[in-house]
Protein backbone atom coordinates (compact mmCIF):
# COMPACT_ATOMS: atom_id res chain seq x y z
CA UNK A 1 0.00 0.00 0.00
CA UNK A 2 1.01 3.81 -0.35
CA UNK A 3 3.45 4.58 2.45
CA UNK A 4 3.90 8.38 3.90
CA UNK A 5 3.69 11.32 1.44
CA UNK A 6 6.20 14.29 1.42
CA UNK A 7 5.94 17.02 -0.78
CA UNK A 8 8.47 18.53 -2.35
CA UNK A 9 11.27 16.01 -1.68
CA UNK A 10 13.41 19.53 -2.69
CA UNK A 11 12.75 23.23 -1.84
CA UNK A 12 15.34 25.91 -2.04
CA UNK A 13 14.43 29.22 -0.84
CA UNK A 14 15.52 32.28 -0.15
CA UNK A 15 16.35 33.91 3.65
CA UNK A 16 13.53 35.41 5.01
CA UNK A 17 10.73 33.61 2.34
CA UNK A 18 8.03 31.54 3.64
CA UNK A 19 8.26 27.89 3.03
CA UNK A 20 5.10 25.21 3.26
CA UNK A 21 5.84 21.50 3.58
CA UNK A 22 3.33 18.96 2.89
CA UNK A 23 2.70 15.20 4.47
CA UNK A 24 0.24 12.74 3.70
CA UNK A 25 0.39 9.81 6.19
CA UNK A 26 -1.01 6.34 5.65
CA UNK A 27 -4.26 6.11 5.23
CA UNK A 28 -5.74 4.94 8.64
CA UNK A 29 -2.95 6.17 11.17
CA UNK A 30 -4.33 8.15 13.49
CA UNK A 31 -1.06 9.60 14.72
CA UNK A 32 1.08 12.30 12.62
CA UNK A 33 5.22 13.32 13.70
CA UNK A 34 7.58 16.23 12.44
CA UNK A 35 10.87 15.41 12.48
CA UNK A 36 13.72 17.22 11.68
CA UNK A 37 17.13 15.96 10.48
CA UNK A 38 20.47 17.77 10.09
CA UNK A 39 23.55 17.00 8.95
CA UNK A 40 25.41 14.90 12.01
CA UNK A 41 22.53 15.87 14.69
CA UNK A 42 20.35 12.48 14.46
CA UNK A 43 16.31 13.53 14.66
CA UNK A 44 14.77 16.42 16.25
CA UNK A 45 11.27 15.90 17.30
CA UNK A 46 9.73 18.70 16.00
CA UNK A 47 5.27 18.39 16.57
CA UNK A 48 2.66 15.39 17.14
CA UNK A 49 -0.83 15.44 16.32
CA UNK A 50 -2.92 12.65 17.43
CA UNK A 51 -6.60 12.60 16.48
CA UNK A 52 -8.28 15.58 17.40
CA UNK A 53 -6.23 16.44 20.63
CA UNK A 54 -4.47 19.25 21.02
CA UNK A 55 -1.20 18.79 19.27
CA UNK A 56 2.24 18.41 20.85
CA UNK A 57 4.31 21.57 19.98
CA UNK A 58 7.02 21.09 22.40
CA UNK A 59 9.78 20.47 19.65
CA UNK A 60 8.96 23.54 17.74
CA UNK A 61 12.56 25.41 17.44
CA UNK A 62 10.79 29.16 17.57
CA UNK A 63 7.45 30.79 16.37
CA UNK A 64 8.32 30.77 12.84
CA UNK A 65 7.66 27.08 12.80
CA UNK A 66 3.91 25.75 12.71
CA UNK A 67 1.67 23.03 11.63
CA UNK A 68 -1.89 22.09 11.17
CA UNK A 69 -3.35 18.84 10.40
CA UNK A 70 -6.75 19.40 8.26
CA UNK A 71 -9.90 16.70 8.72
CA UNK A 72 -7.21 14.18 10.71
CA UNK A 73 -5.06 13.56 7.54
CA UNK A 74 -3.03 15.98 5.34
CA UNK A 75 -0.44 18.08 7.18
CA UNK A 76 1.60 21.50 6.16
CA UNK A 77 4.42 22.48 8.49
CA UNK A 78 4.94 26.01 7.73
CA UNK A 79 8.50 27.92 8.54
CA UNK A 80 7.99 32.09 8.02
CA UNK A 81 11.43 34.24 7.50
CA UNK A 82 13.72 31.29 6.68
CA UNK A 83 17.21 31.49 8.22
CA UNK A 84 20.07 29.78 6.69
CA UNK A 85 20.23 27.23 10.12
CA UNK A 86 15.97 26.00 9.14
CA UNK A 87 18.35 24.03 6.49
CA UNK A 88 17.52 20.23 6.90
CA UNK A 89 15.60 17.22 5.90
CA UNK A 90 12.09 17.92 7.38
CA UNK A 91 10.86 14.24 8.18
CA UNK A 92 6.99 13.11 8.36
CA UNK A 93 6.31 9.96 10.06
CA UNK A 94 2.47 8.40 10.69
CA UNK A 95 1.63 5.61 13.39
CA UNK A 96 -1.24 3.47 13.55
CA UNK A 97 -2.55 4.23 16.91
CA UNK A 98 -0.97 6.32 19.70
CA UNK A 99 0.99 4.22 21.86
CA UNK A 100 4.24 3.29 22.35
CA UNK A 101 4.42 0.06 20.22
CA UNK A 102 3.39 1.42 17.68
CA UNK A 103 6.20 2.04 14.64
CA UNK A 104 6.44 5.17 13.29
CA UNK A 105 6.31 5.23 9.32
CA UNK A 106 8.53 7.97 7.67
CA UNK A 107 8.39 9.64 4.60
CA UNK A 108 11.22 10.41 2.63
CA UNK A 109 11.53 13.74 3.69
CA UNK A 110 11.86 17.56 2.36
CA UNK A 111 15.35 18.73 2.07
CA UNK A 112 15.46 22.44 2.59
CA UNK A 113 17.84 24.81 1.81
CA UNK A 114 17.75 28.06 2.78
CA UNK A 115 20.39 30.56 1.09
CA UNK B 1 13.89 13.60 30.52
CA UNK B 2 14.52 10.47 28.17
CA UNK B 3 18.00 10.02 26.47
CA UNK B 4 19.38 8.08 23.83
CA UNK B 5 23.08 8.03 22.95
CA UNK B 6 24.95 6.29 20.91
CA UNK B 7 28.81 6.41 21.23
CA UNK B 8 29.49 5.37 17.80
CA UNK B 9 29.49 7.69 15.36
CA UNK B 10 30.80 5.60 12.31
CA UNK B 11 31.77 2.14 11.73
CA UNK B 12 33.37 0.56 8.90
CA UNK B 13 33.91 -3.65 8.64
CA UNK B 14 34.79 -5.71 5.88
CA UNK B 15 31.68 -7.67 4.12
CA UNK B 16 31.39 -11.30 6.10
CA UNK B 17 32.29 -9.35 9.26
CA UNK B 18 30.17 -9.42 12.43
CA UNK B 19 29.48 -5.95 14.19
CA UNK B 20 27.81 -4.97 16.89
CA UNK B 21 26.04 -1.47 17.60
CA UNK B 22 25.69 0.01 20.29
CA UNK B 23 22.46 1.96 22.41
CA UNK B 24 22.65 3.38 25.90
CA UNK B 25 19.20 4.94 27.17
CA UNK B 26 18.25 7.18 30.01
CA UNK B 27 14.48 7.46 30.84
CA UNK B 28 12.67 7.79 34.63
CA UNK B 29 9.88 5.56 33.17
CA UNK B 30 9.03 2.16 34.15
CA UNK B 31 7.31 1.57 30.75
CA UNK B 32 8.90 2.26 27.85
CA UNK B 33 9.73 1.24 24.33
CA UNK B 34 12.87 0.84 22.50
CA UNK B 35 13.23 0.75 18.50
CA UNK B 36 15.78 0.52 15.77
CA UNK B 37 15.03 2.09 12.33
CA UNK B 38 17.92 1.85 9.26
CA UNK B 39 18.35 4.73 6.92
CA UNK B 40 20.33 3.65 4.17
CA UNK B 41 21.48 6.00 1.22
CA UNK B 42 18.47 6.57 -0.22
CA UNK B 43 17.23 8.39 2.94
CA UNK B 44 13.79 6.82 4.18
CA UNK B 45 14.00 5.31 8.27
CA UNK B 46 12.60 1.83 7.90
CA UNK B 47 11.75 0.17 11.14
CA UNK B 48 13.76 -2.81 12.02
CA UNK B 49 12.31 -3.78 15.53
CA UNK B 50 10.86 -3.31 18.69
CA UNK B 51 10.87 -4.01 22.51
CA UNK B 52 9.56 -3.19 25.42
CA UNK B 53 10.43 -2.82 28.66
CA UNK B 54 8.98 -5.59 30.46
CA UNK B 55 10.60 -8.24 27.92
CA UNK B 56 14.18 -8.37 28.28
CA UNK B 57 14.55 -12.08 26.03
CA UNK B 58 17.20 -11.24 23.20
CA UNK B 59 15.51 -11.54 19.80
CA UNK B 60 17.30 -13.00 16.14
CA UNK B 61 15.81 -12.43 12.89
CA UNK B 62 18.23 -13.88 10.39
CA UNK B 63 21.34 -12.07 10.33
CA UNK B 64 19.95 -9.64 13.08
CA UNK B 65 19.88 -9.47 16.55
CA UNK B 66 19.18 -7.63 19.58
CA UNK B 67 20.43 -7.79 23.01
CA UNK B 68 18.29 -5.58 25.55
CA UNK B 69 20.17 -5.69 28.86
CA UNK B 70 18.05 -3.08 31.20
CA UNK B 71 20.38 -3.47 33.78
CA UNK B 72 23.08 -1.11 31.86
CA UNK B 73 19.95 0.36 30.25
CA UNK B 74 21.32 -0.77 26.62
CA UNK B 75 19.86 -2.34 23.84
CA UNK B 76 22.84 -3.33 21.29
CA UNK B 77 22.33 -4.47 17.90
CA UNK B 78 24.35 -7.03 15.95
CA UNK B 79 24.54 -7.74 12.66
CA UNK B 80 26.13 -11.20 11.56
CA UNK B 81 28.04 -12.01 8.19
CA UNK B 82 27.36 -8.06 7.51
CA UNK B 83 27.09 -7.85 3.58
CA UNK B 84 27.45 -4.16 1.29
CA UNK B 85 23.87 -3.74 1.45
CA UNK B 86 23.70 -3.09 5.64
CA UNK B 87 25.12 -0.15 4.77
CA UNK B 88 23.29 2.37 6.23
CA UNK B 89 23.13 4.61 9.55
CA UNK B 90 21.18 3.19 12.25
CA UNK B 91 19.11 4.75 14.33
CA UNK B 92 18.43 4.07 18.09
CA UNK B 93 15.22 5.45 19.68
CA UNK B 94 13.40 5.45 22.68
CA UNK B 95 9.55 5.89 23.48
CA UNK B 96 8.29 6.83 26.66
CA UNK B 97 4.36 7.88 27.79
CA UNK B 98 3.81 11.30 29.37
CA UNK B 99 0.72 11.41 31.81
CA UNK B 100 -0.05 15.00 30.78
CA UNK B 101 -3.90 14.29 30.24
CA UNK B 102 -3.34 11.92 27.72
CA UNK B 103 -0.77 10.08 26.22
CA UNK B 104 2.13 11.10 23.20
CA UNK B 105 4.65 8.38 22.50
CA UNK B 106 6.83 10.66 20.97
CA UNK B 107 10.32 9.18 19.82
CA UNK B 108 13.35 10.31 20.79
CA UNK B 109 16.31 9.50 18.51
CA UNK B 110 20.20 8.99 19.04
CA UNK B 111 22.51 10.77 16.97
CA UNK B 112 22.77 7.52 14.67
CA UNK B 113 25.80 5.16 13.30
CA UNK B 114 27.14 5.17 10.07
CA UNK B 115 27.87 1.89 9.21
CA UNK B 116 29.97 1.32 6.02
CA UNK B 117 30.29 -2.20 4.87
CA UNK B 118 33.18 -2.75 2.41
CA UNK B 119 33.62 -5.56 0.06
Amino acid sequence: GAGVSQSPSNKVTEKGKDVELRCDPISGHTALYWYRQSLGQGLEFLIYFQGNSAPDKSGLPSDRFSAERTGGSVSTLTIQRTQQEDSAVYLCASSLRTGGDSPLHFGNGTRLTVT
Amino acid sequence: AQKVTQAQTEISVVEKEDVTLDCVYETRDTTYYLFWYKQPPSGELVFLIRRNSFDEQNEISGRYSWNFQKSTSSFNFTITASQVVDSAVYFCALSEARNSGGSNYKLTFGKGTLLTVNP
